[in-house]
Parts: C-alpha cells; structure tokens; sequence
C-alpha cells in the first residue's frame, strides 16, 4: 500500500537557518504529492503541493519538488523565521482518489 | 475566508458519557473527513464521506462510534459510551473536489474522557 516517510523530529534551528525535512513516498500509481502545516492548537493546513513529476510547489518561502526519480519530496526554505515554528506533515494523494495517506509529522522548532 | 467550523472546542466528559461533535464543512465542497490525532498514535482517518454518503468508515471503532451526514451541511462524529482512552483531539476536514487531494481542516474537538 501507500506510505509516507518522515526525517524523524525534532528538528531545532536558529532564526535565518536553511532548512530541510526530508520525505519519502512508496505508491502504486502517479500520486500527488503535499505538505500540510500544523501550528500549535490549530488544525493542518495545506502548504503546498505538486502534482506530476518534476512539478515545484511553493508557498510563502517554502519549496519542495517531485522527484519520481528518487520518491521524494523534501521541503525546504532558504531563511526560517521564529514564526514557522510547527509540525510539517508530508502527504500523498492517489490520482482521483480523495484520501491521503500522511506521514508521523516533523516538529521544526526555531530560536530567536 | 471560508473555513470548517467544529462545535465544541473543548469538552470533557465522564466515561460512559454520549459525546456528539459537529462540524460545518467549507460550502461547495463534497468530501468530509474526521480524524483523530493523539500523541501516541499520530492522525488516524476514521471516516469519510462523498456527497454525503459514507465511504470509508474502517478506521473507527464501530461499536462505540458513529459518523453521519444529515445534510450538506451538517457532519457528525457520536461516541457512545465514551471511554478515556478516546481522549483525542478530533479534526474534521473538507474537500472541493475528488482527486484533488486538498483538504481544509477545522480547528478540532479537544475531547477529555475522564
């Protein structure tokens, strides 16, 4: 079946690090590929997403790129803020099929 | 800004208890998702509809819990008895379209069965 994997967590940085989490997917067919947001108390929220190969989602200075070479989908961001201190969840979406199946999440903690 | 909307935010409740948690999803959309997040578990699917008909309900209990969609409207998560261990936060989420794979999740039901 489908899965998504996760860089385990926490993962600590300090304001203006480069970050990286890194996800890997194993699927049947062509997926689309997500990252969801989760801030304390608050529910997921989508991030970004890609949907074919090579496709590069991004959203406010964070990227990620399908790569169906290597089954991957790392998300990063050039300069981290205080502010996206959250849980990242990676996730992926079978071709017409409305479920996802999500990884365990990754906390990113960022000191000032 | 639409949103999903999720009553009540907090509850607590002795076991045995009956618990009903709503959620209004975003209008227009046709998927309707209920998740249950713990620390040990992690988000776990417990049911979902389409149009408002139940297509996948595998991931819950059956015994004890329920999921309805009485209207477009209206989703509904029913735990009946409750017991501790569904102490949880449960997230409902909504869906524009099938295959989209995007899904707006409401802001959760911090369930405590004591």
């Amino acid at each position: 079946g489908d899965s998504v994997t996760q860089m385990e967590g926490p993962v600590t940085l300090s304001e203006e690090a480069f970050l990286t989490i890194n996800c890997t997917y194993t699927a049947t067919g062509y997926p689309s590929l997500f990252w969801y947001v989760q801030y304390p108390g608050e529910g997921l929220q989508l991030l970004l997403k890609a949907t074919k190969a090579d496709d590069k989602g991004s959203n406010k200075g964070f990227e990620a790129t399908y790569r169906k070479e290597t089954t991957s989908f790392h998300l990063e961001k050039g300069s981290v803020q205080v502010s996206d201190s959250a849980v990242y969840f990676c996730a992926l979406s079978e071709s017409s099929g409305d479920k996802l199946t999500f990884g365990t999440g990754t906390r990113l903690a960022v000191r000032p | 800004d639409a949103r999903v909307t999720q009553t009540p935010r907090d509850k607590v409740t002795e076991m045995g208890q009956e618990v009903t948690m709503r959620c209004q999803p975003i209008l227009g959309h046709n998927t309707v998702f209920w998740y249950r997040q713990t620390m040990k578990q992690g988000l776990e699917l417990l049911a979902y509809f389409r149009n408002r008909a139940p297509l996948d309900d595998s991931g819950m209990p059956k015994d004890r819990f329920s999921a309805e969609m009485p209207d477009a409207t209206l989703a509904t998560l029913k735990i009946q008895p409750s017991e501790p261990r569904d102490s949880a936060v449960y997230f409902c989420a909504s869906g524009p379209s099938r295959g989209s794979g995007e899904q707006y999740f409401g802001p959760g039901t911090r369930l405590t069965v004591t």
